[in-house]
């Protein structure tokens, strides 16, 4: 079956450094994968979006890359703030049912600490 | 542009009862899926439908779980003989485009439901 997997363990990091997260994924070829951040008590906002044919995508201090040959997606923030601590969500168009629809790991806590 | 908009935001149901979330999808938006959130887990998939139309309700329980996307007004998640086990988070979310394209999902704040 298919499966995402993201780090269970949170992430401690100090301000300014880069923050990496990891999303590997397995028993599937997906079309695009997506980057949500979630704080906690609300839904989560869309941060990114990198296609299959795409290697690396940036937004501001973002940047994404995906590598589907390892089946693996990073997400760097760069000068990384207190505000950039939150849940950091993967989700790829696994397609349950058949239409497309983003499959979500169980993301990654991040704590930048100041 | 209000947003995803969901009411109400807490919930509270003893077993048994029926329980209805409501969700209000950003203007110019027909594409409507519903996850739930238990602590520490991820989103689950529920169910995405269109105006008027179920699309995919492979997520979601063929049991006490029903879900509707009407002409007119929200779209609403209805859970009947509510147990403790539904307790969780229920999210909203709209995209202006079908999830093919990878469009991005615009979340509601949620709605928690707990029943006691």
């Amino acid at each position: 079956s298919q499966k995402i997997e993201q780090n269970s363990e949170a992430l401690n990091i100090q301000e300014g450094k880069t923050a990496t997260l990891t999303c590997n994924y397995t028993n599937y070829s997906p079309a695009y994968l997506q980057w949500y951040r979630q704080d906690p008590g609300r839904g989560p906002v869309f941060l990114l979006l990198i296609r299959e044919n795409e290697k690396e995508k940036r937004k501001e201090r973002l940047k994404v890359t995906f590598d589907t040959t390892l089946k693996q997606s990073l997400f760097h923030i760069t000068a990384s703030q207190p505000a950039d601590s939150a849940t950091y969500l993967c989700a790829l168009d696994i397609g349950s049912g058949g239409s497309y629809i983003p499959t979500f790991g169980r993301g990654t806590s991040l704590i930048v600490h100041p | 542009n209000a947003g995803v908009m969901q009411n109400p935001r807490h919930l509270v149901r003893r077993r048994g009862q029926e329980a209805r979330l409501r969700c209000s999808p950003m203007k110019g938006h027909s594409h409507v899926y519903w996850y739930r959130q238990l602590p520490e887990e991820g989103l689950k998939f529920m169910v995405y439908l269109q105006k008027e139309n179920i699309i995919d309700e492979s997520g979601m329980p063929k049991e006490r779980f029903s879900a509707e996307f009407p002409k007119e007004g929200p779209s609403i998640l209805r859970i009947q003989q509510v147990v403790r086990g539904d307790s969780a988070a229920y999210f909203c979310a709209s995209s202006l485009a079908p999830p093919l394209g990878g469009d991005e999902q615009y979340f509601g704040p949620g709605t928690r439901l707990t029943v006691t």
